[in-house]
């Protein structure tokens, strides 16, 4: 079955620290690829997303990912994080040969004031 | 712009007890899908509907059933309401048909316990 794996379950850092949060997929043909962010009591928003062309990606509030086909793995990073990116972040993903868009186990980020 | 509404937000049910979460999205989007939230699992799909007319299995489907009544509601149904079926519930639509090129928009929830 197709998966996709977030490996870091929690991350504490202090504000203007950089952040990085790897996603990696299982192979099974064209992706398009998500990263959704989940605010304390708040439902999941979109942050940003890949269907095709530049592999690096920008998304709001400073937030990038990068594409990397080979590793498949589709990474978060912000150069520079605040109190309020303190959320859960999800990676996302569909698969051309699917109708779904599967999850993977998120990342609880707390960002320390 | 409404988006995706959920009802109920909270339910408390007694194991045995049935209920319907309901679901519906004013985007014209062709497919829903409903989740499950659990600490440490992510969202973990329990059925969809590529189209208005489809239904199909998700990774959780045992113990729910769901009716895609028309193009905007999607409802979530427990015949038999479980304590492993206590969960945070969400339902989202997206444009294209099953997702593909498209974004996901979620509801708020809904916060169920089975006791």
């Amino acid at each position: 079955a197709q998966s996709v794996s977030q490996h870091n379950h929690h991350v504490i850092l202090s504000e203007a620290a950089s952040l990085e949060l790897g996603c990696n997929y299982s192979y099974g043909g064209t992706v398009n690829l998500f990263w959704y962010v989940q605010y304390p009591g708040q439902h999941l928003q979109l942050l940003l997303k890949y269907f095709s062309g530049d592999p690096l990606v920008k998304g709001i509030k400073g937030f990038e990912a990068e594409f990397i086909k080979s590793k498949f793995s589709f990474n978060l990073r912000k150069p520079s994080v605040q109190w309020s990116d303190t959320a859960e972040y999800f990676c996302a993903v569909t698969w051309t040969a699917g109708n779904k868009l599967t999850f993977g186990g998120g990342t609880r980020v707390l960002v320390k004031p | 712009n409404a988006g995706v509404t959920q009802t109920p937000k909270f339910q408390v049910l007694k194991t045995g007890q049935s209920m319907t979460l309901q679901c519906a999205q004013d985007m014209n989007h062709n497919s829903m899908y409903w989740y499950r939230q659990d600490p440490g699992m992510g969202l973990r799909l329990i059925y969809y509907s590529a189209s208005e007319g489809t239904t199909d299995k998700g990774e959780v489907p045992n113990g729910y059933n769901v009716s895609r009544l028309n193009k905007r509601e999607f409802s979530l149904r427990l015949e038999s309401a479980a304590p492993s079926q206590t969960s945070v519930y969400f339902c989202a639509s997206s444009e294209g048909r099953g997702g593909w090129n498209t974004e996901a928009f979620f509801g708020q929830g809904t916060r169920l316990t089975v006791v």
